[in-house]
């Protein structure tokens, strides 16, 4: 079965400098999609990047980008220049499609962006 | 604003009561998906409909059923409500051009239910 681990329960950084989020994940699976998604305390579930796996470019989405090591089935997150408005939630998911099109999740990492 | 709406947004509601959730998917979109998300079982999957039929089932209780209607929206149905039922539940939807394809979920704003 697939699952998604994110070891980091809670992370802090100040605003400006850059920090990274960690998301391993087992598949067994060659094609498959993994997001990185935003919770902030309104509840809204936010997409902020998504990396698919045939692709060996990492994504970037402005201040946001992955790191993504297909072999060791990690999958990080980098936020550069933090801002106040980061904090939040943060959520690794992964899909592969085909007859189960849904989301699997990690427990979460609550960052926090100090003044 | 994904697109996706869901209500009500609160839902209080007593033991043994049933309650309805309703969700609209984006304009277009084909699947449908529900999600759990409680403090002790983070994000999970419940159920996922793909044009008026029923896709893929995760860890949904007997007691929960679905539907999607024909004009794509869908309602979960929760009966004989326990505590432990007290959670945020999304719907999310996703166009899946093509049934298994692999398309970004959005999200609606959750119902938060509280069974007292």
């Amino acid at each position: 079965a697939q699952t998604v681990t994110q070891s980091q329960p809670e992370m802090s950084v100040q605003e400006a400098e850059t920090v990274t989020l960690s998301c391993t994940y087992d598949t067994s699976e060659s094609d498959y999609y993994l997001f990185w998604y935003k919770q902030p305390p309104s509840r809204q579930m936010i997409l902020v990047i998504r990396q698919e796996a045939y692709k060996q470019q990492n994504a970037t989405e402005n201040r946001f980008s992955v790191n993504f090591q297909k072999a060791a089935k990690s999958f990080s997150l980098k936020i550069s220049d933090s801002q106040l408005g980061d904090a939040a939630m943060y959520f690794c998911a992964y899909n592969y499609g085909g007859s189960q099109g849904n989301l699997i999740f990690g427990k979460g990492t609550k960052l926090s962006v100090k003044p | 604003d994904s697109g996706v709406t869901q209500t009500p947004k609160h839902l209080i509601t007593a033991t043994g009561q049933r309650v309805t959730l309703r969700c609209s998917p984006r304009s277009g979109d084909l699947s449908v998906y529900w999600y759990q998300q409680s403090l002790d079982q983070g994000l999970q999957f419940l159920i996922q409909y793909y044009n008026g039929e029923e896709r893929a089932k995760g860890n949904i209780l007997e007691r929960f059923s679905a539907q999607q209607f024909p004009d794509l929206h869908s309602e979960l149905n929760l009966s004989s409500l326990e505590l432990g039922d007290s959670a945020l539940y999304f719907c999310a939807s996703s166009v899946e051009i093509f049934p298994g394809a692999i398309d970004e979920q959005f999200f609606g704003p959750g119902t938060r239910l509280t069974v007292l």
